[in-house]
C-alpha cells in the first residue's frame, strides 16, 4: 500500500486566497483525521471522520476552515480566505481501528 | 486538555536509557506514543489501553497508570536512530480521537 497520500506537499499562497488540501487515506481505513502542526501550538486535531461522516470538528479554528469527505478514498480541507496565521504543516492520518494512526507526509502551507 | 510531557528535551549518548513521561488531568481510555523525525510525519510506536492491553514495537516499552492518568515511555540502550521528537496522545474514549502533548525532543549522540 502507498500509505496516506497528501497533496500538495508544499503550498505558498497570498493572504485572502482559497487553499485546498487533499488527502487519500489508506484503503480500508474507516477513520480519517486532519491535524495542524506549528511550533507554538504543537500537533492539534482539527476534525475527524468515521465512515465518511464528520464526528468531531471542535478543533476547527474558525468558519474559514471547512472539511469534507465525499467518499472513503478522498478528503479535503479548505481554508477560505487564508491568513498568515494559518501557516503550518497540515497532516492527514487514517486508521482502521482505535489503535495506530498512519500519518501522511503533510502539506507545508505558507500564507504571505 | 493537552497532556503534559516531561522532560521537554533529553540528550543521551548511545547505549544510555531514557524515560519520557506523559500526564493528563482527564480520565484516560488510552495513551498513544508517536515519534517524529525532523521534516517527517509522526510514526506510531505504542498504544496502552485502559485495562492493561498494549500494542506496539518490541524494542520499546511503556507503562500506563490509569489511576494517576500517567504514562511513561522507556527507551533502553538508545541508538542514534532513536533521535526525534516523541509525542504522547491521550484518548478519553475508543473513538480514536487524540490530544497530543507538546513533545519531548530526544537527541542521541555517538
Amino acid at each position: 500500500d502507498a500509505g496516506v497520500i497528501q497533496s500538495p506537499r508544499h503550498e505558498v499562497t497570498e493572504m485572502g486566497q482559497e487553499v485546498t488540501l487533499r488527502c487519500k487515506p489508506i484503503s480500508g481505513h474507516n477513520s480519517l483525521f486532519w491535524y495542524r502542526q506549528t511550533m507554538m501550538r504543537g500537533l492539534e486535531l482539527l476534525i475527524y471522520f468515521n465512515n465518511n461522516v464528520p464526528i468531531d470538528d471542535s478543533g476547527m479554528p474558525e468558519d474559514r476552515f471547512s472539511a469534507k469527505m465525499p467518499n472513503a478514498s478522498f478528503s479535503t480541507l479548505k481554508i477560505q480566505p487564508s491568513e498568515p496565521r494559518d501557516s503550518a504543516v497540515y497532516f492527514c492520518a487514517s486508521s482502521s481501528t482505535e489503535y495506530e494512526q498512519y500519518f501522511g507526509p503533510g502539506t507545508r502551507l505558507t500564507v504571505t | 486538555q493537552q497532556p503534559v510531557q516531561s522532560p521537554q528535551a533529553v540528550i543521551l549518548r548511545e547505549g544510555e536509557d531514557a524515560v519520557i513521561n506523559c500526564s493528563s488531568s482527564k480520565a484516560l481510555y488510552s495513551v498513544h506514543w508517536y515519534r517524529q523525525k525532523h521534516g517527517e510525519a509522526p510514526v506510531f510506536l505504542m498504544i496502552l489501553l485502559k485495562g492493561g492491553e498494549q500494542k506496539g514495537h518490541d524494542k520499546i516499552s511503556a507503562s500506563f497508570n490509569e489511576k494517576k492518568q500517567q504514562s511513561s515511555l522507556y527507551l533502553t540502550a538508545s541508538q542514534l536512530s532513536y533521535s526525534g521528537t516523541y509525542f504522547c496522545g491521550t484518548g478519553s474514549s475508543n473513538t480514536g480521537k487524540l490530544i497530543f502533548g507538546q513533545g519531548t525532543t530526544l537527541q542521541v549522540k555517538p
